[in-house]
């Protein structure tokens, strides 16, 4: 299995506070992914790193940020959460672009 | 744009039938063709993948052929077991799109014994 740790695996916060997810691989891979996972709306792409210090926006990217300031950390921070932003978050790499992405085991955050 | 549709689910079978999970996709380019299985509680894997048109990607005792003709990506298994009750998820990337991962909704699948 690709060399992925998605932390924390849980959380559960209130509406309004920061919230930060990590991805940290081991895989030394150019691309890594953020992704949501929601009943009726599959895998939707919220943001994506080509490099350190290199990222871009995917489909649903408003209300998130994220980070990459070494090639085996991602950073996904939810600037101020709402409950709409509850749903189990996927970290992916890959190591071009075209290749197939690896996924983390996944963290489900609850915004109560 | 770029789309991928899947048949709906859930499919339900019984032990030993044979599977088919349509896929067929819309691209403007030549894109490559994925197949991602998801077990309960588990994050995705890769199943198979075909980056040409009439390859054929295999794994598992799954296969998919890429059909350029049809725009199809059909997931067939001769003889299915209760392991493999997962959801299934049809993707395609192409340069023409960053090579982003374009998805299917999933197809969720339960073998009955």
């Amino acid at each position: 299995d690709a060399g992925i740790t998605q932390s924390p695996r849980h959380k559960v916060t209130e509406t309004g506070t920061p919230v930060t997810l990590r991805c940290h691989q081991t895989e030394n891979h150019r691309y890594m992914y953020w992704y949501r996972q929601d009943p009726g709306h599959g895998l939707r792409l919220i943001h994506y790193s080509y490099g350190v210090k290199d990222t871009d926006k995917g489909e649903v990217s408003d209300g998130y940020s994220v980070s990459r300031s070494k090639t085996e950390d991602f950073l996904l921070t939810l600037e101020s959460a709402t409950s709409s932003q509850t749903s189990v978050y996927f970290c992916a790499i890959s190591a071009a672009g075209g290749q197939p992405q690896h996924f983390g085991d996944g963290t489900r955050l609850s915004i109560l | 744009g770029n789309s991928v549709t899947q048949m709906e689910g859930p499919v339900t079978l019984s032990e030993e039938a044979f599977l088919t999970i349509n896929c067929t996709y819309t691209a403007t380019g030549y894109p490559s063709l994925f197949w991602y299985v998801q077990y309960p509680g588990e994050g995705l894997q890769l199943l198979l993948k075909a980056t040409k048109a009439d390859d054929k990607g295999s794994n598992k005792g799954f296969e998919a052929t890429y059909r350029k003709e049809t725009t199809s990506f059909h997931l067939e298994k001769g003889s299915v077991q209760v392991s493999d009750s997962a959801v299934y998820f049809c993707a395609l990337s192409e340069r023409d799109s960053n090579y982003q991962l374009i998805w299917g909704a999933g197809t969720k699948l339960i073998i009955k014994p």
